[in-house]
């Protein structure tokens, strides 16, 4: 079924700690974004992709990375997570000129 | 940059009253506008969205009206009803410098009550 897929769902990891959000889409898309986003409030954009081997940083400013070496993959790396990157993170997808995002489901990130 | 600002913030209606929800936008060329419902727990779907050359457009209870002039859109939701209980976000897209990205409104938490 075409969606898009984000793992871990849940994470919770110690201050200092490496770590990858995946995101893959199966709809065929050829643009992805990050949004970061507290649990009902306002979403954040942090990085999108036009396609392979382009990415940009969105408006609010975050210490992520994020790589697009195949289409369908989109992941977003913290080097050193700090309680201050606790959130839920969001990524989404949309195709050529259409407007349309999906979102997927969110990876919920909690640093102590 | 394009800035969104999105009224009220909460929003409590009675079941079978109607609700609305006011975006404005500051960028004249944005061109699309899109209406996202995020259930508790759960991820933005879009309900409805209207592009610039439109004045108007309608899906059973949901409708969106954009007033370019004004750079304002709304959201109206008639007979509302418990299930329609969620957090909306309004957004306008920002130009094809950045990527087709939406620019978000802060959201409106809108509950019905029985």
């Amino acid at each position: 079924e075409a969606d898009i897929y984000q793992t871990p769902r849940y994470l919770v990891i110690g201050t200092g700690k490496k770590i990858t959000l995946e995101c893959s889409q199966t709809m065929g898309h050829d643009k992805m974004y990050w949004y970061q986003q507290d649990p009902g409030m306002e979403l954040h954009l942090i990085h999108y992709s036009y396609g392979v081997n382009s990415t940009e940083k969105g408006d609010l400013s975050s210490e992520s990375t994020v790589s697009r070496i195949r289409t369908e993959h989109f992941p977003l790396t913290l080097e050193s997570a700090r309680p201050s990157h606790t959130s839920q993170y969001l990524c989404a997808s949309s195709f050529g000129f259409a407007n349309e995002q999906f979102f997927g489901p969110g990876t919920r990130l909690t640093v102590l | 940059g394009e800035n969104v600002e999105q009224h009220p913030s909460t929003l409590s209606v009675q079941e079978g009253d109607s609700a609305v929800i006011k975006c404005t936008y500051s960028d004249s060329a944005s061109n699309y506008f899109p209406w996202y419902k995020q259930e508790l727990g759960k991820r933005p779907q879009l309900i409805i969205d209207i592009r610039s050359n439109v004045g108007e457009k309608k899906d059973q209870r949901i409708a969106v009206t954009l007033n370019k002039t004004a750079k304002h859109f709304s959201l109206h939701i008639t007979e509302t009803q418990p299930e329609d209980s969620a957090v909306y976000f309004c957004a306008a897209r920002k130009n094809s410098n950045s990527g087709y990205a939406l620019n978000f409104g802060k959201g409106t938490s809108l509950l019905v009550t029985p």
